[in-house]
């Protein structure tokens, strides 16, 4: 089946840098979807990008679609400390007929703010 | 909060056990996704259920079934349970209408096998 490639594993960051992850896979995917984690708890949707080469923002967080469908990125402004946690990135295929499929996650980024 | 609510939160079994963890769904939403996350899988999408009706399988063992409601609530039935088998099981649930696809995750339930 399909894989996603989410880098980096980890990011250790001071609070107020700017962090950086990215996703990239071998086939195309029709939506890409951003989610964090907190321990314990059940993924939370951040952004939901749905055209090639779409750029999209949720307060200090950006996100886009690449143009090759195979890829997007994540940005986050201005880190603070409840920021720390897991960041998935998602990809999902629609059916032919309409509806969408499961979504295939990638590993997560550890992200850690250094005190 | 996502509007989707699961329960037990948390179920501890022995090996050869059945169990059924429970979904609902956000008001109005018709479709309902299961998920496992296990340390070395990561999460994998099991299976999808819209409106009634099976819509797709994935990383889903036989052992495993599931079904939704006319109430549209879900139910995730794990058999003959193998230690293999802990891990956390989420439910998702989306609008599936005009561009609305998001899925929105339930807290979880965490399965532990002894």
């Amino acid at each position: 089946g399909q894989q996603l490639n989410q880098s980096p594993q980890s990011m250790f960051i001071q609070e107020g840098e700017d962090v950086s992850m990215n996703c990239t896979s071998s086939s195309i995917f029709n939506t890409w979807l951003w989610y964090k984690q907190d321990p314990g708890e059940g993924p939370v949707l951040l952004i939901a990008l749905y055209k090639a080469g779409e750029l999209t923002s949720n307060g200090r967080l950006t996100a886009q679609f690449g143009i090759t469908r195979k890829d997007s990125f994540l940005n986050i402004s201005a880190s603070i400390p409840s920021d720390v946690g897991i960041y998935f990135c998602a990809g999902q295929l629609m059916y032919s007929g309409g509806g969408a499929d499961g979504l295939t996650f990638g590993k997560g980024t550890h992200l850690i703010i250094q005190p | 909060d996502s509007g989707v609510t699961q329960t037990p939160k948390h179920l501890i079994t022995a090996t050869g056990q059945r169990v059924t963890l429970r979904c609902s769904p956000r008001s109005g939403d018709l479709s309902v996704y299961w998920y496992q996350q296990s340390l070395d899988q990561g999460l994998q999408f099991l299976i999808h259920y819209y409106n009634g009706e099976e819509r797709a399988k994935g990383n889903i063992l036989e052992r495993f079934s599931a079904q939704q409601f006319p109430d549209l609530h879900s139910e995730l039935n794990l058999s003959s349970l193998e230690l293999g088998d802990s891990a956390l099981y989420f439910c998702a649930s989306s609008p599936q209408t005009g561009y609305s696809y998001e899925q929105y995750f339930g807290p979880g339930t965490r399965l532990t096998v002894t």
